[in-house]
């Protein structure tokens, strides 16, 4: 099974700081990692897929980048709204298409 | 507009059946893989299964082979998550999701509002 590891698993930001997420794969997964935004009482909902493609009407603050089995996601210019947990997610193999355990970004 | 609408919130005994719903509109069911997704209290999301409607193709995250039976109705563009024999360990949120390209199993850009169960003596 391919595992993700994410990380920091929770974190603190400022409005308009620039904060980065890590998401490593345990083996190749090509470019089949997505991200996601998760606020409570909500669906989540895609932000990135194919590793760096940004979803239509999500803002251009965030974008998601790869080197390998490594995945990161960038926001920039944080706003009170990213408030929320972020996880990425592989659909290189199925019948798993794990997700990372998550990371909380907590805007101070 | 595409729509996932799940049915509602179960409060539930360890040992019963339930079958919940994930009702979906605005696009042609056949043509999408329809996920499901569990999120237990505190915890992260889990990747449970994925049907194809069209040919109910069923494919199982190991850790819940057996345990769930996910299933779809081609002619009320439904899609099912049942329990035979509901536990205590079951009591999460539970989400429909469908990817945002026909024909792939993932990612997932539409998602029911979940489905809450909660199974409690």
């Amino acid at each position: 099974d391919i595992q993700l590891t994410q990380s920091p698993s929770s974190l603190s930001a400022s409005v308009g700081d620039r904060v980065t997420i890590a998401c490593r794969a345990s083996q190749t997964i090509s470019t089949s990692l997505s991200w996601y935004q998760h606020k409570p009482g909500e669906a989540p909902r895609l932000l990135i897929y194919s590793a760096s493609s940004l979803k239509d009407g999500v803002p251009s603050r965030f974008s998601g980048s790869a080197s390998g089995t490594d995945f990161t996601l960038t926001i920039s210019n944080l706003q009170p709204d990213d408030s929320a947990t972020y996880y990425c997610q592989q659909s290189f193999t199925t019948p798993s298409h794990t997700f990372g355990q998550g990371t909380k970004l907590e805007i101070k | 507009e595409v729509q996932l609408v799940q049915s509602g919130g179960e409060v539930k005994k360890p040992g019963e059946p339930l079958k919940i719903s994930c009702k979906t509109s605005g696009y042609r069911f056949t043509d999408y893989w329809i996920a499901w997704v569990r999120q237990m209290p505190g915890k992260g999301l889990e990747w449970m299964g994925i049907i194809y409607p069209d040919d109910s193709d069923v494919r199982y995250n190991p850790s819940f082979q057996g345990q769930v039976t996910i299933s779809a109705d081609k002619s009320m563009s439904t899609a099912y998550l049942q329990w035979s024999r509901l536990r205590a360990s079951d009591t999460a949120m539970y989400y429909c999701a469908r990817p945002h390209v026909v024909g792939i199993p993932a990612p997932y850009d539409y998602w029911g509002q979940g489905t809450l169960v909660t199974v409690s003596s």
